[in-house]
C-alpha cells in the first residue's frame, strides 16, 4: 500500500486478555519500529527490526510485551495479560533503510483501551 | 544518552503571527539526525524534516524554516505567517542512527494553537 497500515484502528479489551496489533509497512521498507504514545506525551520507543531481525527491544516495558516480524514485512506486537496501564496509542513506523539515510513514516496507530 | 527537550508545552498565537518552537537535544555522538514531526488533531504523525549533524545550513520550506545550531545543541522550528491549519502538536526528535542503535527518540511535544 501507499503508507504504513495498522490494524485494528481501535481495540477495547478486558484486563487480563492478550492482544495482537498488526503493522503492514510500506512495501520495500527494511526497518520497522514500534512506539507507544500516551495521551499528551511524545511517542516512546518500544522495539525495532531490520528485515526480520529484532535489533533492539530495549523499550519493551516488561516481558508481557513481544514483537515479531517473521518474514521481514508484516509485524505483530503482542501484549499478554493486558493491564489498564497498557492503554495508549501504539504506533508503527517504517523506513526504507537505516535512519542515517532516510526518514521514518508512521501509520495511523492502534488506540488500545484496557477496561 | 539521547535526550530531546521541548521546553514549551503549549503556545498560542494569533493567525499571521510568526512563531518559533524550541528544541534542545543531548547526544554523545558526533553523527546524529534530527527530525520534526507534526501531529494534527486527526492524530497521525506527519514527517516534516530530517537533518544530519554535518549540515548546519538553515532550511526553508514555504512558511516553515529550521535553525540548526550545533554550538547550542538546538534545532528550532519557525512558522512564518501562521495559519489556523498549523494548529497541531509538534515533536522534535533525534536519532544517533549507528549500527544497532537505529531508533528515534522524541521530545514531549509542543502544542501550538493558532487563533483566528
Amino acid at each position: 500500500g501507499a503508507g504504513v497500515s495498522q490494524s485494528p484502528r481501535y481495540k477495547v479489551t478486558k484486563r487480563g486478555q492478550d492482544v495482537a496489533l498488526r503493522c503492514d509497512p510500506i512495501s520495500g521498507h527494511v526497518s520497522l519500529y514500534w512506539y507507544r504514545q500516551a495521551l499528551g506525551q511524545g511517542p516512546e520507543f518500544l522495539t525495532y527490526f531490520n528485515y526480520e531481525a529484532q535489533q533492539d527491544k530495549s523499550g519493551l516495558p516488561n516481558d508481557r510485551f513481544s514483537a515479531e516480524r517473521p518474514e521481514g514485512s508484516i509485524s505483530t506486537l503482542t501484549i499478554q495479560r493486558t493491564e489498564q496501564r497498557d492503554s495508549a496509542m501504539y504506533r508503527c513506523a517504517s523506513s526504507l533503510a537505516a535512519l542515517s539515510n532516510t526518514e521514518a513514516f508512521f501509520g495511523q496507530g492502534t488506540r488500545l483501551t484496557v477496561v | 544518552a539521547q535526550k530531546v527537550t521541548q521546553a514549551q508545552t503549549e503556545i498560542s498565537v494569533v493567525e499571521k503571527e510568526d512563531v518559533t518552537l524550541d528544541c534542545v537535544y543531548e547526544t554523545r555522538d558526533t553523527t546524529y539526525y534530527l527530525f520534526w514531526y507534526k501531529q494534527p488533531p486527526s492524530g497521525e504523525l506527519v514527517f516534516l524534516i530530517r537533518r544530519n549533524s554535518f549540515d548546519e545550513q538553515n532550511e526553508i520550506s514555504g512558511r516553515y524554516s529550521w535553525n540548526f545550531q550545533k554550538s547550542t545543541s538546538s534545532f528550532n522550528f519557525t512558522i512564518t505567517a501562521s495559519q489556523v491549519v498549523d494548529s497541531a502538536v509538534y515533536f522534535c526528535a533525534l536519532s544517533e542512527a549507528r549500527g544497532r542503535d537505529d531508533k528515534i527518540i522524541f521530545g514531549k511535544g509542543t502544542r501550538l494553537h493558532i487563533l483566528p
